[in-house]
C-alpha cells in the first residue's frame, strides 16, 4: 500500500509564528508533491506543489522543502496568520493520471 | 465557469436504502475521482475514472458504484447504505498532463441512521 505519512495530526501556531508540517513517503516513483489547504465546509484547494527536481519552493509565505534521499518533504508558513488556520493535507503521485495519495492531514490553529 | 459541482450538499439516509451522488466539472478534465472524508483518516480514495468510459477502484470501493456518464459527469452510488458510510463525499478532476492540479467539489455530507 502506498503511503504518504504527515505529522503532526494538530498543530497550533502564535500569529506570526512558523508552522511546520512534515510529509514522508515510501514510493521511490513518486515525482509531484502537492498540498492542500481546506477550510470548514469547504473542498480541498491547492496551495503549492513541488517536483523532487528542486529542493525548495518558495510562494509568498508558504515554502516546500524537498529531501529527496530521506523521502520526506515539508511546509513551511512564515509570519502565520489566524486566517491560515485550516487543515493542510500533502499529497503524492507518480503520474498526472494516477490518484493522489494522501496523508491524513494537520488541522492548523493560528491563535493571536 | 463553475469548476466541480456536486449535489446534493447534504443527505440524511436510512440504513439500506440507496442513493446517487452527483458530479459534474466544467475544464474538460479527463480523470475524475471520488473521496470519502472521516476524522483523522484524511482523504481516501473511493473509485477514478482515468478517462470517460474507465473507471477503477481506490483504497475503499466496497458498497459503492461508479458511473463515468459521459467526459463532464462521474456518479457515485450507494446501494444498500450502511452507518459506515457516513461522511464527506468529495469529487474532484484533473486534466491530461500540466501541472495535475486537481480541482475538488465543495462536498456531500451523507449522515446514514
Amino acid at each position: 500500500q502506498q503511503q504518504v505519512k504527515q505529522s503532526p495530526q494538530s498543530l497550533i501556531v502564535q500569529k506570526g509564528g512558523i508552522s511546520i508540517i512534515n510529509c514522508a513517503y515510501e514510493n521511490t516513483a513518486f515525482d509531484y508533491f502537492p498540498w492542500y489547504q481546506q477550510f470548514p465546509g469547504k473542498g480541498p484547494a491547492l496551495l503549492i506543489a513541488i517536483r523532487p527536481d528542486v529542493s525548495e519552493k518558495k510562494e509568498g509565505r508558504f515554502t516546500i522543502s524537498f529531501n529527496k534521499s530521506a523521502k520526506q518533504f515539508s511546509l513551511h508558513i512564515m509570519d502565520s496568520q489566524p486566517g491560515d488556520s485550516a487543515t493542510y493535507f500533502c499529497a503524492a503521485t507518480p503520474s498526472g493520471n494516477t490518484p493522489l495519495v494522501f496523508g491524513k492531514g494537520t488541522r492548523l490553529s493560528v491563535i493571536a | 465557469n463553475a469548476g466541480v459541482t456536486q449535489t446534493p450538499k447534504f443527505q440524511v439516509l436510512k440504513t439500506g436504502q440507496s442513493m446517487t451522488l452527483q458530479c459534474a466539472q466544467d475544464m474538460n478534465h479527463n480523470s475524475m475521482y471520488w473521496y470519502r472524508q472521516d476524522p483523522g483518516m484524511g482523504l481516501r480514495l473511493i473509485y477514478y475514472s482515468a478517462s470517460e468510459g474507465t473507471t477503477d477502484k481506490g483504497e475503499v470501493p466496497n458498497g459503492y458504484n461508479v458511473s463515468r456518464l459521459n467526459k463532464r459527469e462521474f456518479s457515485l452510488r450507494l446501494e444498500s447504505a450502511a452507518p459506515s458510510q457516513t461522511s464527506v463525499y468529495f469529487c474532484a478532476s484533473n486534466g491530461r498532463g500540466g501541472l495535475y492540479t486537481q480541482y475538488f467539489g465543495p462536498g456531500t455530507r451523507l449522515t446514514v441512521l
